[in-house]
């Protein structure tokens, strides 16, 4: 069974601060997604990887895949309360199953 | 104009019910599935279909069935509800399901309430 780590799993932050989260395994995934959640919705992509070592930026947000394809970071710079909400991981294997992380649940105050 | 629709939003229903929860999606996709999602946001595939075919198949309990009529539509059926069943269970759909970068399209969930 393929697991994703993700960390951490609540972060609270101000308006303007700079943020990471990490979504680890132990097993290769031949791609990594990372989803956002709001309150009362389902998740929505924001980005997929693919290659070991690609780096992605969708504006203020920057995604990196660990040269192995084990590991995925997320980094929110200057973050914005419009950031707030669950932000899942989810690794697809050999069997192309997409397996989620737990979430990390940031809120960014005013 | 929602790309993938379930029904109903919410399910508040006694022990040992059974019920069920459709799903239909708009977009031509060729692969749906279900997943539920616990108190913690925890996230956990439970069945696939692809063309009207389950292609995957978590150790979910067989009180759950899925029923795909055609490829637009995928329901699940519980049978003897439990406690343990309260969850948000979201529908998904994609083009292709064994892509590397398949992109799968969340409905916005169904919240079943067990009491």
């Amino acid at each position: 069974t393929q697991l994703l780590e993700q960390s951490p799993q609540f972060l609270s932050i101000q308006e303007g601060e700079n943020l990471t989260v990490y979504c680890n395994s132990s097993s290769v995934f031949s791609s990594l997604q990372w989803y956002r959640q709001e309150p009362g919705e389902g998740p929505v992509l924001l980005v997929t990887v693919v290659t070991g070592g690609e780096v992605k930026k969708l504006k203020r947000l920057t995604f990196q895949f660990g040269d192995a394809r084990k590991d995925s970071s997320l980094h929110i710079t200057a973050a914005q309360p419009g950031d707030t909400g669950l932000y899942l991981c989810a690794g697809r294997g050999s069997n192309y199953k997409l397996t989620f992380g737990k979430g990390t649940l940031l809120t960014v105050n005013p | 104009d929602t790309a993938v629709s379930q029904t109903p939003k919410y399910l508040v229903t006694q022990m040992g019910n059974d019920k069920s929860i459709k799903c239909e999606q708009n977009l031509g996709h060729d692969t749906m599935y279900w997943y539920k999602q616990d108190s913690k946001k925890f996230l956990k595939i439970m069945f696939s279909y692809n063309n009207k075919e389950l292609i995957i198949n978590e150790t979910v309990p067989n009180r759950f069935s899925p029923k795909s009529p055609d490829k637009a539509h995928l329901n699940l059926h519980i049978n003897s509800l439990e406690l343990g069943d309260s969850a948000v269970y979201f529908c998904a759909s994609s083009q292709g399901g064994q892509v590397a970068k398949n992109i799968q399209y969340f409905g916005a969930g169904t919240r079943l309430s067990v009491l």
